[in-house]
């Protein structure tokens, strides 16, 4: 069966800190990927999402990217973090297809507390 | 652009009723609609789904149905439990932009 991790599940990092999240899928090959945030109380919003390895699509302009080095492992980074990007961050896959109507399967997310 | 509206924003039923959360979405295309339940701390998880080509489906106490004329789907769960409580998320696709847009989401809490 398929699986997903995030890690870190928590993370406090300073103003100006360098940042790297990571996901990792298992038992799928070629997944979509996805990063989202969740604002405390709030909707998801798409970050990036990727088809394949080194593909990366931007939804929105901000402090963020995104890379897909191997096929199951998605990073998102920050060379120097804000005190807007605070938040709850979701990784998702669904299966690789021409179009993403499919089910996406979330992690269970980092939270990240810029002080 | 593509618009997803999402009712009740909060929701609270005595165990055992029934709730009914409404999506209203704007893409005439679009032909999957998917429900989340995100547990407080959690990633949404998938709870049930259905395709344009189906009015109604159907998953023990959850139930999804679509009336693709008025572009509205609706989440049913029945006979409440404690369990239920949690956030509940519609996220239909739009052809057009080939992604999940997620609603902004309804605070469920099932009252014992």
């Amino acid at each position: 069966s398929q699986t997903i991790h995030q890690w870190p599940a928590t993370l406090v990092q300073p103003v100006g800190s360098p940042l790297s999240l990571e996901c990792t899928v298992e038992g799928t090959s070629n997944p979509n990927l996805y990063w989202y945030r969740q604002a405390a109380g709030r909707g998801l919003q798409l970050l990036f999402y990727s088809v394949g390895i080194g593909q990366i699509s931007s939804e929105v302009p901000q402090n963020l990217s995104a890379s897909r080095p191997q096929d199951r492992q998605f990073i998102l980074s920050s060379k120097k973090l804000l005190l807007s990007d605070s938040g709850f961050y979701l990784c998702a896959w669904s299966l690789g297809t021409s179009h993403s109507n499919q089910p996406q399967h979330f992690g269970d997310g980092t939270r990240l507390s810029i002080l | 652009g593509e618009n997803v509206e999402q009712h009740p924003s909060t929701l609270s039923v005595q165990e055992g009723d029934s709730a009914v959360i409404k999506c209203t979405y704007s893409d005439s295309a679009s032909n999957y609609f998917p429900w989340y339940k995100q547990e407080l701390g959690k990633g949404p998880q998938l709870i049930i789904d259905i395709r344009s080509n189906v009015g109604e489906k159907k998953d023990q106490r959850i139930a999804v149905t679509l009336n693709k004329t008025a572009k509205h789907f609706s989440l049913h769960i029945t006979e409440t439990q404690p369990e239920d409580s949690a956030v509940y998320f519609c996220a239909p696709y739009f052809f057009g932009n080939e992604k999940l847009t997620f609603g902004t989401g309804t605070r469920l809490t099932i009252i014992p």
